[in-house]
């Protein structure tokens, strides 16, 4: 039972260079997140995703863009990355935004722009 | 909005030592209370939660318990482990913010044999 997976775990890019990151998940849930993770500022949600087909910005989207085009799977995309976009990235799933359920964190991709 | 403030790390302690991580948050709404753990090189898993005033979530010798007329819900352990060091995340999740996780900005803990 992988859970939820992504790929790759580490990256390093030049300012201006893109990048796709892939989050797949196993359990057939229907929400899907990205978030990134910065020293002392906790998770902030870049994107997240209600269902196949859906996409909706979250709290810091501004430089990435998403898809959702098969339910098990969420893309990051930064189209002309930026040092600013150094960053630990995860990706989550639930399966369902009510309040009882919890969300599945994969292991986290670390990018590095320089 | 929405915001959780967590005390800030590192925590240092030794093996056996009582461990508290203090957690405060401010809501629009009536919020439900996570505590996530993020172990070395791993990604955040859900440790324990609380879902309405008073109640006591709890897992693995971790307890919290919702505080809403402090507006709080802080971790403590009787006797932490060599273990249990890692980054420890308090969240909140509200209805009216489509249920989006909010998250604190993380105490790392270091437990010493």
């Amino acid at each position: 039972n992988a859970g939820v997976t992504q790929t790759p775990k580490f990256r390093v890019l030049k300012t201006g260079q893109s990048m796709t990151l892939l989050c797949a998940q196993d359990m057939n849930h229907e929400y899907m997140y990205w978030y990134r993770q910065d020293p002392g500022m906790g998770l902030r949600l870049i994107h997240y995703s209600v269902g196949e087909g859906t996409t909706a910005k979250g709290e810091v989207p501004d430089g990435y863009n998403v898809s959702r085009l098969k339910k098990q799977n969420f893309l990051l995309g930064l189209e002309s990355a930026a040092p600013s976009q150094t960053s630990v990235y995860f990706c989550a799933s639930s399966y369902d935004s009510l309040l009882a359920y919890e969300q599945y964190f994969g292991p986290g991709t670390r990018l590095t722009v320089t | 909005g929405n915001s959780v403030t967590q005390m800030e790390g590192p925590v240092t302690l030794s093996e056996e030592a009582f461990l508290t991580i203090n957690c405060t948050y401010t809501a629009t709404g009536y919020p439900s209370l996570f505590w996530y753990v993020q172990y070395p090189g791993e990604g955040l898993q859900l440790l324990l939660k609380a879902t309405k005033a008073d109640d006591k979530g709890s897992n693995k010798g971790f307890e919290a318990t919702y505080r809403k007329e402090t507006t709080s819900f802080h971790l403590e352990k009787g006797s932490v482990q060599v273990s249990d060091s890692a980054v420890y995340f308090c969240a909140l999740k509200v209805k009216a913010a489509g249920n989006k996780l909010t998250f604190g900005g993380g105490t790392r803990v270091l437990v010493k044999p």
